[in-house]
Order: C-alpha cells, then sequence, then structure tokens
C-alpha cells in the first residue's frame, strides 16, 4: 500500500513563524497536494505538484507556497505564519488523474498563537 | 459553478440501522464521483468511485452508492452500520484527465450502541 507521511502531527508556531510542512509519499506517485481542512468548509486545495519543481495553485494559496526538489518529497511553507492559518492540513498523493484516486496522510494539525 | 453539496453536516443512527447519506453535485462534464471516509485522527480513505456502466457501485468497508443522473445524485448507503462507521464522509466530483477534485463538505455520523 502506499504510504503518505506527514512528519509532524501537531505543530504550535508563533504569529509570524516561517513554518515548514512536510509530506513523503514511497510509491513514486506523480502528483502530489495539500489540503486545508477547516470545519464546514470541507478540504480546500491550497496547491499541488505533477512533476518535480512543478506546482499549480490551488483554490487558496494566498500565504503559501510550496517545494517539490524530490519527487516522494513535497513540502508547504507559510512564509509567516498568521492565527487564520491554524487549521488541519492534509498531503495526498496519486498516481494520474482522479480515476487514480488520492492516497491521503494522516494529516497536521497546526495551532499558531 | 461547479460544486458539490452535501445537505446533512451530521448524522446520528444506532448501530445496526441502515444508513443513507446525501450528495449532490453540479457538474458541466461527465462527472466521476468519489466517497471518501475520514476516521478521527486520519486522512481520508477511498471508499468507492463510479465513472461509468452500471449505477450501483459497491465499495469497501460494505458500502455502496448510487448513481442517479437525472437527480444529480450519488448517495452512500449501507444496509447495517457498525460503531466502527463513525467517521466523517465526503463525497468528490472530477472529470476524466483532471487531477483535482471538488470536494462536498463533509457528513459527521455518530453511531449509537
Amino acid at each position: 500500500d502506499v504510504k503518505v507521511t506527514q512528519s509532524s502531527r501537531y505543530l504550535v508556531k508563533r504569529t509570524g513563524e516561517k513554518v515548514f510542512l512536510e509530506c513523503v509519499q514511497d510509491m513514486d506517485h506523480e502528483n502530489m497536494f495539500w489540503y486545508r481542512q477547516d470545519p464546514g468548509l470541507g478540504l480546500r486545495l491550497i496547491y499541488f505538484s505533477y512533476d518535480v519543481k512543478m506546482k499549480e495553485k490551488g483554490d487558496i494559496p494566498e500565504g503559501y507556497s510550496v517545494s517539490r526538489e524530490k519527487k516522494e518529497r513535497f513540502s508547504l511553507i507559510l512564509e509567516s505564519a498568521s492565527t487564520n492559518q491554524t487549521s488541519m492540513y492534509l498531503c495526498a498523493s496519486s498516481l494520474g488523474t482522479v480515476l487514480y484516486g488520492y492516497t491521503f496522510g494522516s494529516g497536521t494539525r497546526l495551532t499558531v498563537v | 459553478a461547479q460544486s458539490v453539496t452535501q445537505p446533512d453536516i451530521h448524522i446520528t443512527v444506532s448501530e445496526g440501522a441502515s444508513l443513507e447519506l446525501r450528495c449532490n453535485y453540479s457538474y458541466g462534464a461527465t462527472p466521476y464521483l468519489f466517497w471518501y471516509v475520514q476516521s478521527p485522527g486520519q486522512g481520508l480513505q477511498l471508499l468507492l468511485k463510479y465513472f461509468s456502466g452500471d449505477t450501483l457501485v459497491q465499495g469497501i468497508k460494505g458500502f455502496e452508492a448510487e448513481f442517479k443522473r437525472s437527480q444529480s445524485s450519488f448517495n452512500l448507503r449501507k444496509p447495517s452500520v457498525h460503531w466502527s462507521d463513525a467517521a466523517e464522509y465526503f463525497c468528490a466530483v472530477g472529470a476524466g484527465g483532471t487531477y483535482k477534485y471538488i470536494f462536498g463538505t463533509g457528513t459527521r455520523l455518530k453511531v449509537l450502541a
């Protein structure tokens, strides 16, 4: 089974800090995604990457950037964390189009104080 | 506009009772439809998917869903709910050749013993 591993389960950061969320997948998937999950809003796509060094903005990219230097690793960066970025962050990967389905990590719950 | 609506935010059922979770979509192209489940503290797991053919699809954990084009619906069902089914359920839609889903806002299922 494909595994998607998010490095931290819980994080607490201060306002203005630069925050890195790391995600690693172990099955050579082409595509990787970062979602934000908030109650009542469901999952919202922040960024996705369809190849190494390639990225595309999702629905809510403001305040975030991403990095994909290696195929298996996709990092989400909060340039200057703010309290409204307190949320659950989910990483996912997929072999190809939506037909293949996504494999999700367990999530990182980030609190910005 | 493309959208997925899950009208029920919360549903409570007794263990052993039947379950139906509603999902309605608005999508310009031929939709590919999915249900994901998120158990507490976990990422999302794919339950089932519909691309074409038989409109009743079977998934894992005893779930099934029926695609009704005339009603733009893809409701999830289970004949007899188990306590372990308590989770949040997300309906999603995508199109062939695309990488991204549109997710619904989720339905949280509570199971009474």
